[in-house]
């Protein structure tokens, strides 16, 4: 089993779509929660971290964190075809590397 | 520069051939990952750095694999007699210290392709 799990997807939404992408954990050890949006060909770029649970907004970005569950979620309002990205979870104890889950893919359609 | 710089950009090699991939970190970063990502898969964790402590070198998949890191600063991945399976986009971060980690910024990575 993974430590990080993460649907592949693809999910497809039209455009102003509220989109929600959820990965699960396995280690409890971590403390630290990241989003990266990776686009076609290039390095993923981070969007936003969170440390333990609760939410953390920007812009139109909320990422939420229930530890209990081990849950992490990434909401998007008010997609936009720019959006259109693969993204990336990943969890962090505060030392060593990160763990990334496999990312899942969207399309936003005009 | 104000990103992480990674070089060459895309790399064909001969299956066999040795190969060296370049990252250079944001400056002032003291901690430095390599991480592939393998066609439509997620990140999967290499060799990281922590100033001048000993790397974390359990995620090389094998003694073909090697790393270092100069003067805490430019980190070359080099890989022995290339074989296939390791074609790959291979990615390098960097972040100011271990606890910062969270805040690690990635570089466009090295398209590895083994012929």
């Amino acid at each position: 089993q993974k430590e990080v799990e993460q649907d592949p997807g693809p999910l497809s939404v039209p455009e102003g779509a509220i989109v929600s992408l959820n990965c699960t954990y396995s280690n409890s050890a971590f403390q630290y929660f990241m989003w990266y949006r990776q686009y076609s060909r290039k390095g993923p770029e981070l969007l936003m971290y969170t440390y333990s649970s609760g939410n953390k907004e920007d812009g139109r970005f909320t990422a939420q964190v229930d530890k209990s569950s081990k849950y992490i979620s990434l909401f998007i309002r008010d997609s936009q075809p720019s959006d259109s990205a693969t993204y990336l979870c990943a969890s962090y104890t505060g030392r060593r590397a990160l763990t990334f889950g496999s990312g899942t893919r969207l399309q936003v359609q005009p | 520069g104000a990103g992480v710089s990674q070089s060459p950009s895309n790399k064909v090699t001969e299956k066999g051939k040795d190969v060296e991939l370049r990252c250079d970190p944001i400056s002032g970063h003291t901690a430095l990952y390599w991480y592939r990502q393998s066609l439509g898969q997620g990140l999967e964790f290499l060799i990281y750095f922590q100033g001048n402590s000993a790397p974390d070198k359990s995620g090389l998949p094998s003694d073909r694999f090697s790393a270092e890191r100069t003067g805490g600063s430019v980190s070359t991945l080099t890989i022995q007699r290339t074989q296939q399976e390791d074609s790959a986009v291979y990615l390098c971060a960097s972040s100011v210290g271990t606890g910062n980690g969270a805040e690690a910024f990635f570089g466009q990575g090295t398209r590895l392709t083994v012929v």
